[in-house]
């Protein structure tokens, strides 16, 4: 199985900061690394597939970027209703997809 | 719209069976590849169960693996879950997921619907 770590684990932020959390895999995915975003008590939402396209109706201050092992998703300028908790998720090897332990997003 | 609702979660006693629904709406179901994933409590997300459009292809992750049964009936465009010899490990909010394409991420998920395994 792939393995994905992604990092920091939390992570505080104020409103208006830009955000940076890294994934990794444990081999070459290429480009297929899935980015989601859980607040509590709802289901994960899909914002950034293949690496670095955005989902459809997500805002453009989420970016991501990268390929092979290493990636990364920005948020530019965190709005109030970003700070929830993170996932990457590989789909390279299918149908046992993998997701990184997440990521919390706390707010200052 | 796109729409999967889970059902069917509840407590039920180590050993025992409980058998989740998803309702699907808003897309032609048979088109799509579907997932169960599940998370258990303040943890992370674990991929459970894969089934192709047409049922030919079938998966499992090692830790569900003989006893639990992923199914689907496309003309009521519903998917399954059978889920035996439930262990307390196995509690968790249970997701149906649809799977975009080959490769592709998970564009849908259902509301979730929680099991406790639990005497």
């Amino acid at each position: 199985d792939i393995q994905m770590t992604q990092s920091p684990s939390s992570l505080s932020a104020s409103v208006g900061d830009r955000v940076t959390i890294t994934c990794r895999a444990s081999q070459s995915i290429s480009i297929y690394l899935n980015w989601y975003q859980q607040k509590p008590g709802k289901a994960p939402n899909l914002l950034i597939y293949a690496a670095s396209s955005l989902q459809s109706g997500v805002p453009s201050r989420f970016r991501g970027s990268g390929s092979g092992t290493d990636f990364t998703l920005t948020i530019s300028s965190l709005q109030p209703e970003d700070f929830a908790t993170y996932y990457c998720q590989q789909s390279y090897i299918t149908p046992s997809i993998t997701f990184g332990q997440g990521t919390r997003l706390e707010i200052k | 719209e796109v729409q999967l609702v889970d059902s069917g979660g509840g407590l039920v006693k180590p050993g025992g069976s409980l058998r989740l629904s998803c309702a699907a709406s808003g897309f032609t179901f048979s088109s799509y590849g579907m997932n169960w994933v599940r998370q258990a409590p303040g943890k992370g997300l674990e991929w459970v169960s894969s089934i192709s459009s047409s049922s030919s292809h079938i998966y499992y992750a090692d830790s569900v693996k003989g006893r639990f049964t992923i199914s689907r009936d496309n003309a009521k465009n519903s998917l399954f879950l059978q889920m035996n010899s439930l262990r307390a490990e196995d509690t968790a909010v249970y997701y149906c997921a649809r799977v975009f394409e080959f490769r592709g991420p998970v564009d849908y998920w259902g509301q979730g619907t929680l099991v406790t395994v639990s005497s």
